[in-house]
């Protein structure tokens, strides 16, 4: 089974702060890495697919990297909004995987 | 637009048997190359994925719940649904039904809690 390890499990940052959240996966998955928010008593919400692209409607201060084991998501200046928990995914074959989370709280 | 909506009960025994439905609205499960599926979420956890039902029938379940999950698909009612056995206390979560293949496209979620 392939295993994601996310990390931070947690951070505090400030509005306007770079955030840079990472996952590793236990083996290669190409860039079959998608990356969702989740906000309290909502389902998770896609923000980048195939580790890179961007989904429809999403600000561009997101934005997704990597391939094979190493992927990044990274926020250019956070918003208000944006605190919340952020999950990794990783699709490479029928079984999901998810990384452990990290919410993303106010300093 | 693909609607997925989760019913079943909110509260369920411990050591008997955990029946949820997903309804599909606005698509056909059967007319697509879509993984079928589901996913939980216990209270203040992470998410776990506990198992798929391919269009064409073919399931696959997380290792660590394979004995207890049954995945099934009533493709005339356009519907799937999960079945987990001998339930416990730390089958209680949120119950998410989604679509999958790549991404994921979620269902609003359904407490189940496992308790007497």
């Amino acid at each position: 089974d392939i295993q994601m390890t996310q990390s931070p499990s947690s951070l505090s940052a400030s509005v306007g702060d770079r955030v840079t959240i990472t996952c590793r996966a236990s083996q290669s998955i190409s860039s079959y890495l998608n990356w969702y928010q989740q906000k309290p008593g909502k389902a998770p919400k896609l923000l980048i697919y195939a580790a890179s692209s961007l989904q429809s409607g999403v600000p561009s201060r997101f934005s997704g990297s990597g391939s094979g084991t190493d992927f990044t998501l990274t926020i250019s200046s956070l918003q208000p909004e944006d605190f919340a928990t952020y999950y990794c995914q990783q699709s490479r074959r029928a079984s999901l995987t998810f990384g452990g989370g990290t919410k993303v709280e106010i300093k | 637009q693909l609607q997925l909506q989760e019913s079943g009960p909110g509260l369920v025994k411990p050591s008997e048997t955990l029946s949820l439905t997903c309804t599909v609205s606005g698509g056909s499960i059967s007319s697509s190359s879509y993984y079928w599926g589901w996913i939980r979420q216990p209270p203040g956890k992470g998410l776990e994925w506990i198992g798929s039902i391919y269009y064409s029938g073919s399931t696959y379940y997380n290792p660590s719940l394979k004995s207890r999950v049954t995945i099934s698909v009533d493709t005339s009612k356009n519907q799937f649904s999960l079945k987990l056995s001998s339930v416990t206390a730390a089958d209680t979560a949120v119950y998410y039904c989604a679509r999958h293949l790549g991404d994921v496209y979620w269902g609003q979620g359904t407490l189940v809690t496992v308790s007497s």
